[in-house]
């Protein structure tokens, strides 16, 4: 079974100031993989998602992950971030496509003016 | 309806009570899930339901907790004699489900129901 790991649970960070959110995934066979965003008061939603091709992916909100599979991580980047960004990021991987994921504990983006 | 739906948005109920939870898929989507998110914690698996294949309920905390899914529609969760550790927003999200999509396996999430055990 696939499992996921969010080291970080708070990441405070200074407007416009660059971010990494990390995640690492226990198992590389088959792995699609997904981040969902959160933000203040609403649903979860879909942020990017890597299932084949190219291991960079984006967002239309200026995020991107990486599929790196010997390290076995998907971490999330902004080059900048902005106030609109405060929400709650969860990595979420799945295996062999099974339709189940399985959501990590998430990392709340906290961007400060 | 445009989304998934869940109801009722809010429950507070008793301790000891019986609860059902009530997810309205996007129409077409054949894969069904429930997830629990406790507060400040993330979100926990409970059962996946896809198309007419028996549903996986690894995820279910004890034989309290069932769920039922009639064809590729309306689905219900159904907690008996809830415990104050059953506080939680009860999340159903939907996907298109195996049709040779990439866009298959992308969920798609309801505002969840939030339950009060008191």
């Amino acid at each position: 079974a696939q499992s996921v790991t969010q080291l970080d649970s708070q990441v405070p960070v200074f407007e416009e100031a660059p971010v990494e959110l990390r995640c690492n995934y226990s198992s590389s066979v088959s792995v699609y993989l997904f981040w969902y965003v959160q933000y203040p008061n609403q649903g979860l939603q879909l942020l990017l998602k890597y299932l084949s091709g190219s291991t960079l992916v984006e967002s239309i909100n200026g995020f991107e992950a990486e599929f790196n599979k010997s390290q076995t991580s998907f971490h999330l980047r902004k080059p900048s971030v902005h106030i609109s960004d405060t929400a709650e990021y969860f990595c979420a991987p799945s295996s062999g496509g099974y339709q189940k994921v399985t959501f990590g504990t998430g990392t709340k983006l906290q961007v400060i003016p | 309806g445009a989304g998934v739906s869940q109801s009722p948005s809010n429950k507070v109920t008793e301790k000891g009570k019986d609860v059902e939870l009530r997810c309205d898929p996007i129409s077409g989507h054949t894969a069904l899930y429930w997830y629990r998110q406790r507060l400040g914690q993330g979100l926990e698996f409970l059962i996946y339901f896809q198309g007419n294949s028996a549903p996986d309920k690894s995820g279910l905390p004890s034989d309290r907790f069932s769920a039922e899914r009639t064809g590729e529609s309306v689905s219900t969760l159904t907690i008996q004699r809830t415990q104050q550790e059953d506080s939680a927003v009860y999340l159903c999200a939907s996907s298109l489900g195996p049709v040779g999509t990439t866009t298959s396996y992308e969920q798609y999430f309801g505002p969840g129901t939030r339950l009060t055990v008191t």
